[in-house]
């Protein structure tokens, strides 16, 4: 079983929607959460991390379920700069290596 | 975040040659990491380089293979030695720099082997 799961996508969204992105993680010791946006041909960016209680950026919220080892982030009023991957990215308790989800890849349309 | 330089961002190499790439940090840091990204894949961690001591690797990967150097807090050197098409990739280094064990990513190495 993969260390971290996620939807590949692709999500179509026109401008001003809201998306919800889900990834599931299969230790239940993971002790770091994060979401990070790669464009193409670039390297990945921290977007934000996880926090137990969740955390909200700006448009940008990220939730956390440990019971159900489960992280969400939802982009509110989509724009078209937000076209991008987002990766899942987990770091396992004892450990300095992250592990990375597939990645969500989303288009957002005028 | 630190700022991190690689170098070449590029190449085209052709099997069986090897290509070492570099990684530089503006600031000093403790650890430094080495991930490949294959066509259309995530980021899989290479090894971990820590200053002074030998390069840990993950599973799957090999010293003979992907031998790292890391002389000091600011630099490390990635080799893909004997390359076949299969090596074609995206080699990222990064380095650790949060409260939560975050890492930030240099632009990356864009492997093409021929």
């Amino acid at each position: 079983r993969k260390e971290v799961e996620q939807d590949p996508g692709p999500f179509n969204v026109p401008e001003g929607a809201t998306v919800a992105f889900n990834c599931t993680y299969s230790n239940s010791a993971s002790q770091s959460f994060f979401w990070y946006r790669q464009d193409c041909r670039k390297e990945p960016k921290l977007l934000m991390s996880v926090y137990s209680s969740g955390n909200e950026d700006g448009r940008f919220t990220a939730q956390l379920n440990r019971a159900s080892q489960y992280i969400s982030l939802l982009i509110r009023d989509s724009k078209l700069s937000d076209s991008a991957t987002y990766l899942c990215v987990v770091i396992k308790t004892g450990a300095n290596n992250l592990f990375f989800g597939t990645g969500t890849r989303l288009t957002v349309i005028p | 975040s630190a700022v991190i330089s690689q170098k070449p961002s590029r190449d085209i190499c052709q099997r069986g040659t090897s290509l070492t790439i570099q990684c530089q940090v503006d600031s000093q840091v403790t650890m430094m990491f080495w991930y490949r990204q294959q066509p259309g894949q995530s980021l899989t961690l290479i090894a971990t380089a820590n200053q002074g001591s030998e390069a840990t690797y993950e599973s799957g990967f090999v010293i003979d293979k992907f031998p790292i150097s890391r002389p000091n807090l600011t630099f490390s050197t990635l080799t893909v030695s004997n390359m076949s098409p299969e090596d074609s990739s995206i080699y990222l280094c990064s380095v650790e720099g949060g409260e939560y064990y975050e890492q930030y990513f240099g632009p990356g190495t864009r492997l093409t082997v021929t």
